[in-house]
């Protein structure tokens, strides 16, 4: 498909485990952002990539969050010594442009026991 | 600071009714975009229409309309016809031009009723 795609789309771990969550945008797309969802709120933006510039991380929560885009494509958002409060929804979106309409994957939900 | 305010946590309307989800915002940037995602209980976010703070013009998109008062920094998003399928989330974003990240209001719960 040409949608944005992201793995895995369920995944529990225990508290203290390293996760790591993939996102593949939308082929061409130069941007890619990074949100979380908790239950039964809004979005909450965690990090962006545009093209080959520096990341805007300020919306990382803490230092065991992080995120790399390889080649301008596929990313990985990993957080180390998973908490119980990161379980959430992680939802990535890619856009064609700056200040273009972004759109999203099915979202990783995570769960940590 | 909270930029995007969604006060209706839950609407309810009638099947083939309109109904109007409010949203304002608040920035001091002259330039920015308004976004309206739908999320269904699947979990996707699906994006409806945009407006830009200089369109002159409200935007539509079929039975989606933004009622865009720019002097009262609102965005309202307009459904006629309702359908049964219409029933979601709805989450009112804002990006200002010279910023990287969207701002997502708390979001309306939607219910529409045979």
């Amino acid at each position: 498909g040409a949608g944005v795609s992201q793995s895995p789309s369920n995944k529990v771990t225990e508290k203290g485990k390293d996760v790591e969550l993939r996102c593949d945008p939308i082929s061409g797309h130069t941007a890619l952002y990074w949100y979380r969802q908790s239950l039964g709120q809004g979005l909450e933006f965690l990090i962006y990539f545009q093209g080959n510039s520096a990341p805007d991380k300020s919306g990382l929560p803490s230092d065991r969050f992080s995120a790399e885009r390889t080649g301008g494509s596929v990313s990985t958002l990993t957080i180390q010594r998973t908490q119980q409060e990161d379980s959430a929804v992680y939802l990535c979106a890619s856009e064609s442009g700056q200040q273009e309409t972004q759109y999203f994957g099915p979202g990783t939900r995570l769960l940590v026991l | 600071a909270q930029k995007i305010t969604q006060t209706q946590p839950g609407m309810f309307v009638q099947e083939k009714e309109a109904v109007t989800l409010d949203c304002t915002y608040d920035t001091s940037d002259p330039s920015y975009g308004l976004f309206w995602y739908k999320q269904p209980s699947s979990g996707e976010m699906i994006f409806l229409i945009y407006q830009g703070s200089y369109d002159q013009q409200n935007a539509t998109e079929g039975r989606y309309s933004l009622n865009f008062q720019k002097a009262r920094k609102s965005a309202n998003l307009v459904i006629s016809a309702s359908q049964l399928g219409d029933s979601a989330m709805y989450f009112c974003a804002m990006r200002e031009v010279h910023n990287n990240d969207m701002r997502f209001g708390a979001g309306t719960r939607l219910t529409v009723k045979p």
